[in-house]
């Protein structure tokens, strides 16, 4: 199995400040297709998760451009450039180029 | 725009199969270039992928569970399912299914609300 490592596992932080999440793999995530299939997800308490960015750095319809990922080979990277209210649950990477595997998520919190 | 619903029993005993249904709604199953998932979460944790099924019937299945998970489509009814034997207490979770979770650039991820099964006598 491919195992996805993030860090940290808390993340708290101030309102219109800078936030960042690590995901490392076990293996590299480079499919047979040319295409590296790392996903980010959030989950707010009590919803299911919405994906966020799809193949390391591409957001999904609607997601706020402050949100963007990075990222090459075995370790990738979410960044959220100013936090707002709303970003607060857990992200998780997942990555999709093995049987799917996820991180143990990171729960973003307001200081 | 596609909607999925999961339905099943909440509880399920030891030992026995634990069987759930996603109803998809907005779309078909069976058309489109779709891969469908299930995906579990355990109270307080963290999310597992157990299994998708692609729309021409091919599957993969979480390594770790394959011995136990059956995942099937059935176009007639628009749906597809979970059956995961010989549950124990650990396999209490959310249970959510989904389209498209690994994103290849052409298609949205849809999950449903999710259905809390509890393994217990």
């Amino acid at each position: 199995d491919v195992v996805m490592t993030q860090s940290p596992l808390s993340l708290p932080v101030t309102l219109g400040q800078p936030a960042s999440i690590s995901c490392r793999s076990s293996q590299g995530l480079v499919h047979s297709d040319g295409n590296t299939y790392l996903n980010w997800f959030h989950q707010r308490p009590g919803q299911s998760p919405r994906r966020l960015i799809y193949k390391i750095s591409n957001r999904d319809s609607g997601v706020p451009d402050r949100f963007s990922g990075s990222g090459s080979g075995t370790d990738f990277t979410l960044k959220i450039s100013r936090v707002e209210a709303e970003d607060v649950g857990v992200y998780y990477c997942m990555q999709g180029t093995h049987p799917y595997t996820f991180g143990q998520g990171t729960k973003l919190e307001i200081k | 725009q596609v909607q999925l619903q999961e339905s099943g029993p909440g509880l399920v005993k030891p030992s026995e199969t634990l069987s759930l249904t996603c109803t998809v709604s907005g779309g078909s199953v069976s058309s489109g270039s779709y891969y469908w998932s299930w995906i579990r979460q355990p109270p307080g944790k963290g999310l597992e992928w157990i299994a998708y099924i692609f729309y021409t019937g091919r599957t993969s299945y979480n390594p770790s569970l394959k011995s136990r998970v059956t995942i099937s489509l059935d176009t007639s009814k628009n749906q597809f399912s979970l059956k995961l034997s010989s549950v124990t207490a650990a396999d209490t979770a959310m249970y959510f299914c989904a389209r498209d979770i690994n994103g290849g650039g052409t298609t949205a991820a849809h999950w449903g609300q999710g259905t809390l099964v509890t393994v217990s006598s």
